[in-house]
């Protein structure tokens, strides 16, 4: 069972420049998260999807847009980015359905724009 | 304001010690969960312990329990007989039930180091 998988691991990339971060889970989880983790700052929420079709938007959304086409696919784009969008990028999944709904992580994808 | 806060941005315990990492949070909510998140050196985020506000019990999971102090908004990890493994960031973090939505707020972490 591979869980969650992001592509890429990392990334250098120009500013301006547009870029799809994609995450996949196999686990049928309803629900999925992009957050990012900046140093001193824990992690962020960025945008989030309770099921498949819908999508919201979470602490710092500003520069991103995201996409819930299936239950198993949400990629976030950086339409034009910017250096501070330099962040390591985390995709989560939970099942809103039961137990302690808690989210499982993907393994990250370091972004770094220049 | 901070929702969860996180007070030790170091700590360090001796091999085979017990050592507690602390978390207070705040909310209005009466439902809220709260989580413990180890993240090593390899970035991968892996989930610990859980504790629900309704929880008359602290929870344990192995070597990890839950010091959760509903008056006092504390929900300190106690990491009993520490290994070299446990040497990576902890995080602490509230899910709130909000619109229909269950949102995970973070704090901002705490990095332990276990020496031999």
């Amino acid at each position: 069972i591979a869980g969650i998988t992001q592509a890429p691991t990392s990334q250098i990339l120009a500013a301006g420049r547009r870029m799809t971060l994609r995450c996949t889970q196999d686990m049928r989880h309803n629900a999925m998260y992009w957050y990012r983790q900046d140093l001193g700052l824990g992690l962020r929420l960025i945008h989030y999807s309770n099921t498949a079709g819908t999508t919201g938007k979470g602490e710092v959304p500003d520069g991103y847009s995201v996409s819930r086409a299936n239950t198993d696919d949400f990629p976030l784009t950086l339409a034009s980015a910017v250096p501070s969008q330099t962040s390591v990028y985390f995709c989560a999944s939970s099942d809103l359905a039961g137990g302690y709904n808690e989210q499982f992580f993907g393994p990250g994808t370091r972004l770094t724009v220049l | 304001a901070q929702k969860i806060t996180q007070t030790q941005p170091g700590m360090f315990v001796q091999e085979k010690e017990a050592v507690t990492l602390d978390c207070t949070y705040d909310t209005s909510d009466p439902s809220y969960g709260l989580f413990w998140y180890k993240q090593p050196s390899s970035g991968e985020m892996i989930f610990l312990i859980y504790q629900g506000s309704y929880d008359q019990q602290n929870a344990t999971e192995g070597r990890y329990s839950l010091n959760f102090q509903k008056a006092r908004k504390s929900a300190n990890l106690v990491i009993s007989a520490s290994q070299l493994g446990d040497s990576a960031m902890y995080f602490c973090a509230m899910r709130e039930v909000n619109t229909g939505f269950q949102k995970l707020v973070f704090g901002t972490g705490t990095r332990l180091l276990v020496s031999p």
